[in-house]
């Protein structure tokens, strides 16, 4: 069965750097075309991708916040972690870690999402 | 950038009746459209792939079809459990991008 939980501190604050930690069960990110990816969504709005990590552990970024992320992979701990910098409180959202059917999914190649976390819901606030 | 546009962003309608959803591309995606029922407090849930792929499990009440820029999803007669809320997304190219959601609200 395949299982995503996403953690990390629920409150930041401006400024500071966000790090959220996607831990994972019933796949490995070592198998070819598998990728996951960070994706948000702030209260009463829409889905934002944010971030994507692939099986060989290349990477792609949303365009307007590229700067401020990184995503990386620990194979051995089933763990995708995400670092968002520069914390405003327009970031406030609910965090969702999702991953692709296996096979096809890579930087260079985008896929859809048909297993997500639960969402964890982060705070920046002063 | 490519942006996905959902019309319309609310739809008040009544159990039993049929309801279409459209989705619109700024430049051709061919079919890498799918399409996720999202419910308050919830993660997304995939329902449709391909454009028109069922995803294993789905009602089958649930269609999608279009290619290029122009997609509807369809829910044949609308159950209880359909009141949520859509979205599409493209991953035609990076960066992967989603619609604006349109919420199917009881009348």
């Amino acid at each position: 069965q395949v299982t995503l939980r996403e953690s990390g501190p629920a409150l930041v604050k401006p400024t500071q750097t966000l790090t959220l930690t996607c831990t994972f069960s019933g796949f490995s990110l070592s198998t070819s075309g598998m990728c996951v990816s960070w994706i948000r969504q702030p209260p009463g709005k829409a889905l934002e991708w944010l971030a994507l990590i692939d099986w060989d552990d290349d990477k792609s970024y949303n365009t307007s916040l590229k700067t401020r992320l990184t995503i990386s992979k620990d194979t051995s701990k089933n763990e995708v972690v995400l670092t968002m910098t520069n914390m405003d409180p327009v970031d406030t959202a609910t965090y969702y870690c999702a991953r692709t059917p296996p096979g096809y999914c890579s930087n260079t190649s985008p896929w859809y999402f048909y297993s997500w976390g639960l969402g964890y819901q982060v705070t920046d606030s002063s | 950038d490519i942006q996905m546009t959902q019309s319309p962003s609310t739809l008040s309608t009544s159990v039993g009746d049929r309801v279409t959803i459209t989705c619109r591309a700024s430049q051709s995606i061919s079919s890498w459209l799918a399409w996720y029922q999202q419910k308050p407090g919830k993660a997304p849930k995939l329902l449709i792939y391909k454009a028109s792929s069922l995803e294993s499990g789905v009602p089958s009440g649930f269609s999608g079809s279009g290619s290029g820029t122009e997609f509807t999803l369809t829910i044949s007669s609308l159950q209880p459990d359909d009141f949520a809320t859509y979205y599409c997304q493209q991953y035609n190219s990076y960066p992967l991008t989603f619609g604006g959601g349109t919420k199917v609200e009881i009348k």
